[in-house]
Formats: C-alpha cells, structure tokens, sequence
C-alpha cells in the first residue's frame, strides 16, 4: 500500500516571503498526485494534480505553482506568500482501488 | 457540475447516542460516493464507499452508508458513539474531468459528549 510523506507539518512564514512544501510518495510508481488546501472552516479545494513528470494541470487561479520533478515526488511553491495562501495543504494520491485517496498527514501554513 | 453539500457544519451528541450526517451531492449520473474522516492535524482516512450494487455500504470503524438516488444523498451513520469518532467528516464525489480527481463537501465537525 502507498504511504505520503509530506514536510514540514507546520510552518509559519511572512507575507512576501517564498515556499516549498514537499510530497514524495512509497509503494506506488507513475501515480496520479494531488495538492488540496483545506481553509479554516472550509472543505478540501483541489489546487493542482499531475498525471506524470512534468506534467501539472492547475485547477484554480492562484498565488502558488506546483512541479513533479521525479515520479514519486511533488512540491508545491510559492514566491511571495499572501495572508490567504494560510491553510492546511495536503497531498494524495489513488489508492488501490479507483479514487480511495491516500492522504498525507498533512502541512499547517501561516502566514503572518 | 459536480457538488457535494453537507448542510451540518458542527454536530454534537452524546457518546453511545445514534449518529446520522448528511451528505446531498449534484452529479449526472449514477455517482462513486465517498466519506472520509479526518483526525484533528491529520489527513483523511477513508470509512468507505459506494460503487454500485448493495445501496447499504458497511465501512471501518462502525459505520455505514445509504445512497439514496431519490434523494441524491448518501448519509453516514452509526448506532453507537465513541469519544474517538471525534473528528471532521467529509462527503466526495468524482470530478468529472477525470484523473481520478475528488470533489469534497465542506465537511462536518463531529463533537462527542461523555
């Protein structure tokens, strides 16, 4: 079965400054990945997925970008943080069966 | 298009009452059906799905799912609370673009009482 790591698990950033949070998947080659965000009060928003490397499609205008610069690996980025861009960001993939996610356990941003 | 509303933000019972959350989702055909649960600080962890066949879904940890295409819903329940079922809960439907993306309702925060 696959397991996500993502790091860090918290973070605390100011305004303006830049961002890498960072995904790498085990137990799973070529798999489809996800970025959603999860704001406070609010449900998961898909940010970005990838189908393989170097491919990112981006779901919702925004102040972040995503890559896959190798196949179990994905990272999203930002170069200059905003007060909104605060969130819980989490990474998945499919499970073994059709759209049963594995998530990771998950990176709480804030931006200050 | 695709959506998933959860019309309870925040529920609370007592432990050992009976539990029903509710999911209505909007999809154009007969739809995967999902709910996830969600630890405080944690990601989500799948209870269980629907597919086809059997509109009575058992999942993990006790609790069950009834799709009711009549109603487009596909309320979770559970006959017995434990302290533990505190958590988040999330509706979630395929996206219709494909690549095995997610549509998540807002989701329900579970409170359980001693």
């Amino acid at each position: 079965s696959q397991t996500i790591h993502q790091w860090p698990a918290t973070l605390v950033q100011p305004v303006g400054s830049p961002l890498s949070l960072e995904c790498t998947v085990e137990g799973t080659s070529n798999p489809n990945l996800y970025w959603y965000r999860q704001a406070a009060g609010r449900g998961l928003q898909l940010l970005f997925y990838s189908v393989g490397i170097g491919q990112i499609s981006s779901e919702v205008p925004q102040n972040l970008s995503a890559s896959r610069p190798q196949d179990r690996q994905f990272i999203l980025s930002s170069k200059k943080l905003l007060l909104s861009d605060s969130g819980f960001y989490l990474c998945a993939c499919p499970g073994t069966s059709n759209y049963g996610y594995t998530f990771g356990s998950g990176t709480r941003l804030t931006v200050v | 298009a695709q959506s998933v509303t959860q019309p309870d933000i925040h529920i609370t019972v007592s432990e050992g009452a009976s539990l029903e959350l509710r999911c209505n989702y909007s999809y154009g055909a007969t739809p995967y059906l999902f709910w996830y649960v969600q630890s405080p600080g944690q990601g989500l962890q799948l209870l269980l799905k629907y597919f086809s066949g059997d509109t009575l879904v058992q999942g993990i940890k006790g609790f069950e799912a009834e799709f009711k295409r009549s109603q487009s819903s596909f309320n979770l329940r559970k006959p017995s609370v434990h302290w533990s079922d505190a958590a988040e809960y999330f509706c979630a439907v395929p996206h219709s673009g494909g690549y095995n993306k997610l549509i998540f309702g807002a989701g329900t925060r579970l409170a359980v009482h001693p």
